[in-house]
């Protein structure tokens, strides 16, 4: 079974411009969740879709965000770009099954670099 | 205010001992926890995770202890390997349908052959 995938590997930006940031999950999973990792805060929770619903949100600024296909592949936008959103973005998927927390799978990550 | 705590940045153990990594948290609410292992240009890989309703939980050569009183975690890999060289990260969650868990800032092992 093909892991999950994100795309791209890597971005360059400037600040100011947008960016969007594609995930598809292991196949069957309708659970999609994306997380900022950075040096100094670590691994944050930006959002979580499933089935084309957003189900759970953290703390970000309204400059993140994202939205699930049908077929359960999600985006993810940052618009006006600052040079703290230079991080590694990892998505991950799980089957979401209702009333657990099942295990989530991450994808390798898009690094983006904000100049 | 960091919600899950792993206080040691990095640890350095020898091949063949047992390497303990802590993680300690402060919400009361949290009721489910795991652990992910991230090599350098790759996303974390799920280790091990325990619920609050036991206090240990084995797979190999992981184990996980809960201290739900005191709010820590460990896991301990015994006996460590290099490959197990890597960052580890602890993670917990109110364990209801969303995925939004919280991680600590990670604990960077090394085995040294």
């Amino acid at each position: 079974k093909a892991g999950v995938t994100q795309t791209p590997r890597y971005l360059i930006k400037t600040r100011g411009q947008q960016v969007t940031l594609s995930c598809s999950p292991i196949s069957g999973h309708r659970s999609v969740s994306w997380y900022q990792q950075t040096p100094g805060q670590g691994l944050q929770f930006l959002f979580e879709y499933f089935s084309e619903t957003q189900r759970n949100k953290g703390n970000f600024p309204g400059r993140f965000s994202g939205r699930q296909f049908s077929n359960s592949r999600s985006e993810m936008n940052v618009s006006t770009l600052e040079l703290g959103d230079s991080a590694l973005y990892l998505c991950a998927s799980s089957q979401g099954l209702a009333g657990d927390t099942d295990t989530q799978y991450f994808g390798p990550g898009t690094r983006l670099t904000v100049l | 205010d960091q919600q899950v705590k792993q206080n040691s940045p990095s640890l350095s153990v020898q091949e063949g001992r047992i390497s303990i990594l802590n993680c300690d948290y402060t919400n009361s609410m949290f009721d489910y926890f795991l652990w992910y292992k991230k090599y350098p240009a790759e996303g974390p890989t799920f280790l091990i995770s325990i619920s609050s309703i036991k206090d240990k939980n084995e797979d190999g050569r992981f184990t996980v202890f809960l201290n739900k009183s005191a709010k820590h975690l460990s896991l301990h890999i015994v006996p460590s390997q290099p490959g197990d060289s890597a960052v580890y990260f602890c993670a917990a969650s109110r364990g209801n349908y969303g995925q939004n868990f919280v991680f600590g800032p990670g604990t960077r092992l090394s085995v040294l052959p």
